[in-house]
This record gives C-alpha cells, sequence and structure tokens, in this order.
C-alpha cells in the first residue's frame, strides 16, 4: 500500500539555524508532492508542491524542498528559522492529480531562542 | 477572496447522537475533499466529490458516516449513532480543476462525543 514516511515526530531547533524536515513515500511512479503547515487551532496551508520538472521547489515563508527519485524523498528545508514557523508539518502525496492526499504522521516543530 | 469555510467550528454531542458537519468550498471550486484528523490516526482521506461524478466514498470508516454534495458546492458530512472513537477534527477542502491541482482546507471541526 501507498504510504508516506516523516520519521522525526518532534524536532527542535534554534531560532536562525537551518531546519531540514525528511519525508519518504512509497509508491510505484513519482506521486504528486506537498507540504502543508499547520500552526495551533488553525488549518492547513500549503508551503509548496512537486508535480514535475525542475526537483527543487521554492514555496512560501522562505521554505524549499527538493525532489530525489532515487531516494523516494522529498525534504522541507529552510536555511533560518524564525519563531514563527514553530508548528506542525505535513508532507503529502496524490497519486494522480485531484485525487485524494495521503499524509504523513507529520513533524512537529518547536523553535528555542 | 472568500477560504473555504465549515461550520460549525465545535461540536459537542453525546454517544449515539447523530451529527452534520457543513462545509462551504471555494466559489467555483469543482472538487471537494473530506478528511479527518485525530491523534491516534494522523490525518486520513474520508470521501470526496468531483463535479457530477460518483464520489469516491474509498475511506468511509463505517456506513454510519456519509457525505451530500448539493448542487455542487455545499457539501454535509453526516455521522449517525455517534461513537467516542469518532471524536476528531474533520476537515474539508476544495481544488478548482482535477490535473495538477492543489487543495485548499479549512479550518475544520473540532468534533468531541462524550
Amino acid at each position: 500500500a501507498q504510504s508516506v514516511t516523516q520519521p522525526d515526530i518532534h524536532i527542535t531547533v534554534s531560532e536562525g539555524a537551518s531546519l531540514e524536515l525528511r519525508c519518504n513515500y512509497s509508491y510505484g511512479a513519482t506521486p504528486y508532492l506537498f507540504w502543508y503547515v499547520q500552526s495551533p487551532g488553525q488549518g492547513l496551508q500549503l508551503l509548496l508542491k512537486y508535480f514535475s520538472g525542475d526537483t527543487l521547489v521554492q514555496g512560501i515563508k522562505g521554505f524549499e524542498a527538493e525532489f530525489k527519485r532515487s531516494q523516494s524523498s522529498f525534504n522541507l528545508r529552510k536555511p533560518s528559522v524564525h519563531w514563527s514557523d514553530a508548528a506542525e508539518y505535513f508532507c503529502a502525496v496524490a497519486l494522480q492529480a485531484g485525487t485524494a492526499l495521503i499524509f504523513g504522521k507529520g513533524t512537529t516543530l518547536s523553535v528555542s531562542s | 477572496g472568500a477560504g473555504v469555510s465549515q461550520s460549525p467550528s465545535n461540536k459537542v454531542t453525546e454517544k449515539g447522537k447523530d451529527v452534520e458537519l457543513r462545509c462551504d468550498p471555494i466559489s467555483g471550486h469543482t472538487a471537494l475533499y473530506w478528511y479527518r484528523q485525530s491523534l491516534g490516526q494522523g490525518l486520513e482521506f474520508l470521501i470526496y466529490f468531483q463535479g457530477n461524478s460518483a464520489p469516491d466514498k474509498s475511506g468511509l470508516p463505517s456506513d454510519r458516516f456519509s457525505a451530500e454534495r448539493t448542487g455542487g458546492s455545499v457539501s454535509t458530512l453526516t455521522i449517525q449513532r455517534t461513537q467516542q472513537e469518532d471524536s476528531a477534527v474533520y476537515l474539508c477542502a476544495s481544488s478548482s480543476t482535477v490535473r495538477t491541482d492543489t487543495q485548499y482546507f479549512g479550518p475544520g471541526t473540532r468534533l468531541t462525543v462524550l
């Protein structure tokens, strides 16, 4: 069965430090890939998405992600974390355009001062 | 423009009662999705509607769950004979086209079954 794995349940990063959140998927073909962020009490906000083309995609709030086919990964990065980035981050895949999203379990990011 | 809206924002009910949750998608969006977010199971797909096609109900956990979409716009998720394990946040999302598009999520309805 298709699955999305986010190996890190909780990560703490110092403000100003770099961040990388990991995401691996299990699927025979290249799915549509997404990263969403959820702040406490808020809905899910799309950070970025990858469908095809350039494997390094830029998103909102200074985030980027790199698709690596050989590793079935789509890791999220940010060069310098701000305290406001503290939230839960979800990686998701869609097997075909417009179909349901399959989510990872999420990674909670804490930012220390 | 307005995003996806959901009502109520919070719902507390007693075990065995029926509940209805409402979702208003972004105007013009043809696809509508329901998901459930719970501590134990994470984010799970429930059902989705695409235009006039038959809905994909493959994620509904039991026959107590059903959903309708009237006039291609507003959707109602109904849970009959609620159980404590139904307690979760129910999220609705919409998207504008089938191909290469993005789902926009509403704020969710927090359901608590006592």
